[in-house]
């Protein structure tokens, strides 16, 4: 089983609608969950952190839920520049410097 | 964007030949880390450097050769690579605090798009 794993996509969205994936993790232990984001040939780049109390930045909601091992991310309205490649990533205690990384889910909002 | 960059963009090299890849990192940061990125994979920590000391090395074939020279500089050395190395290789800074497991957020290279012939 992967570590860390993500739904490949790719998403086809229309402008405007809400578009939500997962990702699932298998370490007990992944103590930080983030959301990065990675335009078609550039480097990832942070979206945003995922706090235990679920938050809020703009049009993005991250939530994290331990029970099941499942970290979330939704956006609403969704822009053309949405259009991306959204990277999960984990944390594990004892673990400082180690990222665990999804593969990524490709978002693609048509206008 | 200059925080991090990466030169060269892309290279293309033969299986015998010998190439470094350079990373610069302008944040001030204390660590920094090399990734390689292949299609529909995750990213892969290759080592990271913090303080300037390698305290990681995930089990990378040693025809993959790091240097740290400062915290400002990074370079990856290449020999003998394999067709299989071909891969977008990511360089990344970030600030971190010894002694604790607290997560800083890495700042990434453009990266450099590598081509084994």
């Amino acid at each position: 089983r992967k570590e860390v794993e993500q739904d490949p996509g790719p998403f086809n969205v229309p402008e405007g609608a809400t578009v939500a994936f997962n990702c699932t993790y298998s370490n007990s232990a992944s103590q930080s969950f983030f959301w990065y984001r990675q335009d078609c040939r550039k480097e990832p780049k942070l979206l945003m952190s995922v706090y235990s109390s679920g938050n809020e930045d703009g049009r993005f909601t991250a939530q994290l839920n331990r029970a099941s091992q499942y970290i979330s991310l939704l956006i609403r309205d969704s822009k053309l520049s949405d259009s991306a490649t959204y990277l999960c990533v984990v944390n594990v205690e004892d673990s400082n410097y180690q990222l665990i990384w999804g593969a990524g889910t490709k978002l693609i909002i048509k206008p | 964007e200059t925080g991090v960059t990466q030169t060269p963009r892309h290279l293309v090299m033969g299986m015998t030949n010998k190439k470094s890849l350079k990373c610069e990192q302008h944040l001030g940061h204390n660590a920094m880390y090399w990734y390689k990125q292949s299609a529909k994979k995750p990213l892969e920590l290759m080592f990271v450097y913090n303080f300037k000391e390698q305290t990681e090395n995930n089990s990378v074939p040693s025809r993959f050769s790091p240097e740290c020279p400062n915290s400002s500089h990074l370079f990856l050395h290449l020999h003998t690579l394999q067709p299989e190395d071909s891969a977008l290789y990511l360089c990344a800074s970030s600030q971190d605090r010894p002694g604790t497991s607290v997560y800083n957020e890495q700042f990434f290279g453009p990266g450099t798009r590598l081509t084994v012939l």
